[in-house]
C-alpha cells in the first residue's frame, strides 16, 4: 500500500483479555517500529525490527507484550492478559534506512480495556 | 539515556502570525538528528522538519523553520504565516545515528485561531 495501514482501527477489550494489532509497512521498507502513545503523552518506543528480527525490544514493559515480524514485513503486536493500564493508541512505524531518521507512521490503533 | 522536553503544553497563534514551540534535550552524544513531528486529531505523524546535529545550518521547510543551538540543546521550531491546518500536536524527537530508539518529547497543542 502507499502508506503504513494499522488494523484494527480502535479495540476494545476486557481485562485480562488477550489481543492482537496488526501493523502493514510501506513496500520496500526493512525497518519497522512499535511505538504506545498514552493520553496527553509523546509516543513511548516499544520495540524495533530490522527485517524479521527484533533488533531491539528494550521498550517492551513486560513479558505479557511480544511482537512479532515472521516474513520481514507485516507485524503484529501480541498482548496478553490485558490490564487497563494497556489502554492507549498504539503506533507502528517504517523506515527505509537506518540513518536518514523519518519514520513514516500509521494512523495507530486504539486499544481500550475495560 | 536521552531525554527530550517541551516545557509549553498548549499553544495559540492567531492566524498568518507567527509562533515559537520550544524543544530542549539532553544527550552526551556529539552526532544525532533532531526532528519535529506533526499529529493532527486524524493521529497520524507526519514529518515537518529534520537537522542533523553536525550540520549548523538551521533546517528549514517552506514555512517551517528551526533554531538549533548544540550547545544549548535547544531545537524550537518556528512556524510562519500560521494557517488553520497547522492546528495538531507537535512532538520534537531524538535519536542517535544507526540507532532506532527515536525518543519523543511530551508534545504540544498549537491552536490556531481564525
Amino acid at each position: 500500500g502507499a502508506g503504513v495501514s494499522q488494523t484494527p482501527s480502535n479495540k476494545v477489550t476486557e481485562k485480562g483479555k488477550y489481543v492482537e494489532l496488526r501493523c502493514d509497512p510501506i513496500s520496500g521498507h526493512t525497518a519497522l517500529y512499535w511505538y504506545r502513545q498514552s493520553l496527553g503523552q509523546g509516543p513511548e518506543f516499544l520495540i524495533y525490527f530490522q527485517g524479521t528480527g527484533a533488533a531491539d525490544d528494550s521498550g517492551l514493559p513486560n513479558d505479557r507484550f511480544f511482537a512479532v515480524r515472521p516474513e520481514g514485513s507485516v507485524s503484529t503486536l501480541k498482548i496478553q492478559r490485558t490490564e487497563r493500564g494497556d489502554s492507549a493508541v498504539y503506533l507502528c512505524a517504517s523506515s527505509s534506512t537506518l540513518n536518514t531518521g523519518e519514520l513514516f507512521f500509521g494512523e495507530g490503533s486504539r486499544l481500550t480495556v475495560l | 539515556a536521552q531525554t527530550v522536553t517541551q516545557s509549553q503544553p498548549e499553544m495559540s497563534v492567531q492566524e498568518a502570525e507567527t509562533v515559537t514551540l520550544s524543544c530542549t534535550y539532553d544527550t552526551s552524544e556529539n552526532n544525532y538528528y533532531l526532528f519535529w513531528y506533526k499529529q493532527p486529531p486524524s493521529r497520524q505523524m507526519i514529518l515537518v522538519i529534520r537537522q542533523e546535529a553536525y550540520k549548523q545550518q538551521n533546517a528549514t521547510e517552506n514555512r517551517f523553520s528551526v533554531n538549533f543551538q548544540k550547545a544549548a540543546k535547544s531545537f524550537s521550531l518556528k512556524i510562519s504565516d500560521s494557517q488553520l491546518g497547522d492546528t495538531a500536536m507537535y512532538f520534537c524527537a531524538f535519536m542517535k545515528p544507526n540507532n532506532n530508539d527515536m525518543r519523543f518529547g511530551a508534545g504540544t497543542r498549537l491552536t490556531v485561531k481564525p
